[in-house]
């Protein structure tokens, strides 16, 4: 079974903090996604990584970094919390590469920035 | 410009009920791909079905069936028979040949089941 997981499913901040959010996936894949998503606007892709210390911008990256230094671990970093990155995040891998592949999604985390 | 679109924000049946969640989409690739999630009010979005867009076979899978049409760029799904567990929000989505890894989301249709 294909299995993604995120480091808390709720979190609240404050602003100017630095926030981590972190997502492992124990199946050796490639690839690994963040997407943000939001009422009225579905999921909006942040960043993604195809191997291990490679990365690249999705569509909304502003505010946003990521870290890749272990193939099955991939960070979302916020370097100065904000408001409006009040959100849920879900992380996704694919067990391949490429448009033909299913993204399997972790259960997400819910972050409130105060 | 890929685009897809799910105008039905939010529909509410009764159980038993059959409904349908429309999905259109807007690509310039003739190879793509079309999917749909659906995502219980515990979050994590749950992978329904994957469709090229070779294969214009309809699909049935239970009471979940989806229908995709080139002609008229859509990919809809119907649920026969509405449980209350069918609640949730649905989302369908489109990734490209010519995009290998993005992956674009409508902004979902809400179905609230109620008994």
């Amino acid at each position: 079974d294909v299995k993604v997981t995120q480091s808390s499913r709720y979190l609240v901040k404050r602003t100017g903090e630095k926030v981590f959010l972190e997502c492992v996936q124990d199946m050796d894949h490639e690839n690994m996604f963040w997407y943000r998503q939001d009422p009225g606007l579905g999921l909006r892709l942040i960043y993604f990584s195809y191997d291990v210390k490679m990365k690249e911008k999705g569509d909304i990256p502003e505010g946003y970094s990521v870290s890749r230094e272990k193939k099955e671990r991939f960070s979302l970093i916020l370097e100065s919390a904000s408001t409006n990155q009040t959100s849920m995040y879900l992380c996704a891998s694919p067990p391949g590469q490429g448009f033909t592949d299913t993204q399997y999604f972790g259960p997400g985390t819910r972050l409130t920035v105060l | 410009a890929q685009k897809v679109t799910q105008a039905q924000t939010e529909i509410s049946v009764v159980e038993k009920e059959d409904v349908t969640l429309d999905c259109v989409y807007e690509t310039r690739d003739t190879t793509y791909y079309l999917f749909w999630y659906k995502q219980p009010p515990s979050g994590e979005l749950v992978f329904l079905i994957r469709r090229n867009s070779f294969d214009e076979q309809n699909e049935i899978s239970g009471r979940y069936s989806w229908n995709f049409q080139k002609s008229t760029s859509s990919f809809n799904f119907t649920i026969t028979a509405s449980q209350v567990v069918d609640s949730a929000v649905y989302f369908c989505a489109l990734s490209e040949k010519d995009s290998s890894y993005k992956l674009i989301f409508g902004s979902g249709t809400r179905l609230l089941v109620r008994p």
